[in-house]
């Protein structure tokens, strides 16, 4: 298997513009997650997935934020309209939840600089 | 609200030493807990996890150990490499369908 699967890897981008994340999880699971890490606050839950459906979004900062899931293998991470406090590294994991041994794989991040 | 404290922030062993990561928690009821490891500018790499029914579990040279009514995990490594170099992070999972907390990790530099 491939791992989770993140795109693009590097994104620069500049204030006020729309930014996409893209999260390919592992076959098979079933859960989906994204965190955000930054030195300041370490690594932080913004929002998940059990079965496509978002679960919980109360780590979603603002509005600004938004995250879908339109099928089982695909989900993305959209900030409109992005803003320097938004530089972070964006990782997305998967999970096949069976009763306590809910094992999460990460992928290897999206390091994103918003200028 | 659960918090979860890495002590110490960071840590520097010659080659060849046993030494023990620390983990802390403040709310007991957890569903398990996980130990990954990221190298700089990578992702996590799970090491171990340990459902809230166990007390440890060992991977080669790595044991993590866990006591929840103390709030404690431990992660030992024996006969440290200096491929062992990493940031150890310790994350637990209160319950809500996989919602990990994580501490701000250990960063473990190994001396040859």
């Amino acid at each position: 298997d491939a791992g989770v699967i993140q795109s693009p890897r590097h994104e620069v981008t500049e204030m006020g513009q729309e930014v996409t994340l893209r999260c390919k999880p592992i076959s098979g699971h079933n859960s989906l997650f994204w965190y955000r890490q930054t030195m300041m606050r370490g690594l932080e839950l913004l929002i998940y997935f059990n079965n496509n459906v978002p679960i919980d979004d109360s780590g979603m900062p603002e509005d600004r934020f938004s995250a879908k899931m339109p099928n089982a293998s695909f989900s993305t991470l959209k900030i409109q309209p992005s803003e320097p406090r938004d530089s972070a590294v964006y990782f997305c994991a998967s999970s096949q939840q069976r009763g306590g041994k809910d094992e999460q794989f990460f992928g290897p991040g999206t390091r994103l600089t918003v200028l | 609200k659960q918090e979860v404290t890495q002590i110490p922030a960071a840590l520097s062993v010659p080659e060849g030493e046993n030494l023990v990561l620390n983990c802390s928690f403040t709310d007991s009821a957890i569903y398990n807990l996980q130990w990954f490891r990221q190298d700089p500018g990578k992702g996590l790499t799970s090491l171990l996890l340990i459902q809230s029914s166990q007390r440890e579990q060992t991977s080669g040279r790595l044991n993590a150990s866990l006591d929840k009514s103390s709030g404690r995990s431990t992660l030992y490594i024996a006969a440290s490499q200096p491929g062992d170099s990493a940031t150890y992070l310790c994350a637990v999972d209160g319950g809500s369908q996989g919602n990990l907390i994580f501490g701000k990790g250990t960063k473990l530099s190994v001396k040859p």
